[in-house]
């Protein structure tokens, strides 16, 4: 049973589209995050949702639309995509807001051509 | 402004032999540390980690040694196996809050049989 799942795996697009990568995990947890990992292979996190409410936002742009539709689930909706946003975007979970252990979804690849 | 850093990409050791991964942080209030493997075109999955309460934890053959004065932890693998080889991710916290789990940029691991 996979724990965190996330879809698609992999995402081509063109500039100036709008996309989405859904997440969800089975693991019970109350936190759920999106990170990015970028072409410097740094992890940064974008943002975090406890019990569907945001608890993190890291100054990210506001084409990046969060969305909680229960606890098990965590949607990255992208609008306008730019050439920038072509990075491995990663989702995890967690039972805890902090010192807790973060379980990561296999990443989804997105390349903006 | 790099909170924590693994200042080796990349290490090479042979099957058997200890690996010793590296990871210096700067953020003193970081009091939770995690040590997180990632294999390629996966996500990470979390390993072992550690409280500022403790110098050393250790689980099987993965030991992480935490050093607070000198804001420095390591994670020695022995023996190590050719099954080690992935990107090992050092990742610092601040129980106690909705602080986010802050990445090195990883350090390349690979056993040679």
């Amino acid at each position: 049973d996979t724990a965190v799942s996330q879809t698609p795996k992999y995402l081509v697009t063109q500039m100036g589209n709008d996309k989405s990568i859904k997440c969800e995990q089975n693991l019970g947890h109350d936190t759920m995050y999106w990170y990015k990992q970028d072409s410097k292979k740094f992890l940064k996190i974008m943002f975090s949702y406890n019990n569907k409410e945001l608890i993190i936002n890291e100054t990210v742009p506001n084409r990046f639309s969060p969305k909680s539709p229960d606890k098990a689930h965590l949607n990255l909706h992208i609008n306008s995509l730019e050439l920038g946003d072509s990075a491995v975007y990663f989702c995890a979970s967690s039972q805890l807001t902090s010192g807790d252990t973060q379980y990561f979804g296999p990443g989804t690849r997105l390349t903006v051509l | 402004d790099q909170q924590v850093k693994q200042n080796s990409p990349s290490l090479s050791v042979q099957e058997g032999r200890i690996s010793i991964l590296n990871c210096d942080y700067t953020n003193s209030m970081f009091d939770y540390f995690l040590w997180y493997k990632k294999y390629p075109a996966e996500g990470p999955t979390f390993l072992i980690s550690i409280s500022s309460i403790k110098d050393k934890n250790e689980d099987g053959r993965f030991t992480v040694f935490l050093n607070k004065s000198a804001k420095h932890l390591s994670l020695h693998i022995v023996p190590s196996q050719p099954g080690d080889s992935a990107v090992y991710f050092c990742a610092a916290h601040s129980q106690g809050g909705s602080e986010k789990l802050v990445f090195g940029k990883g350090t390349k691991l690979t056993v040679n049989p």
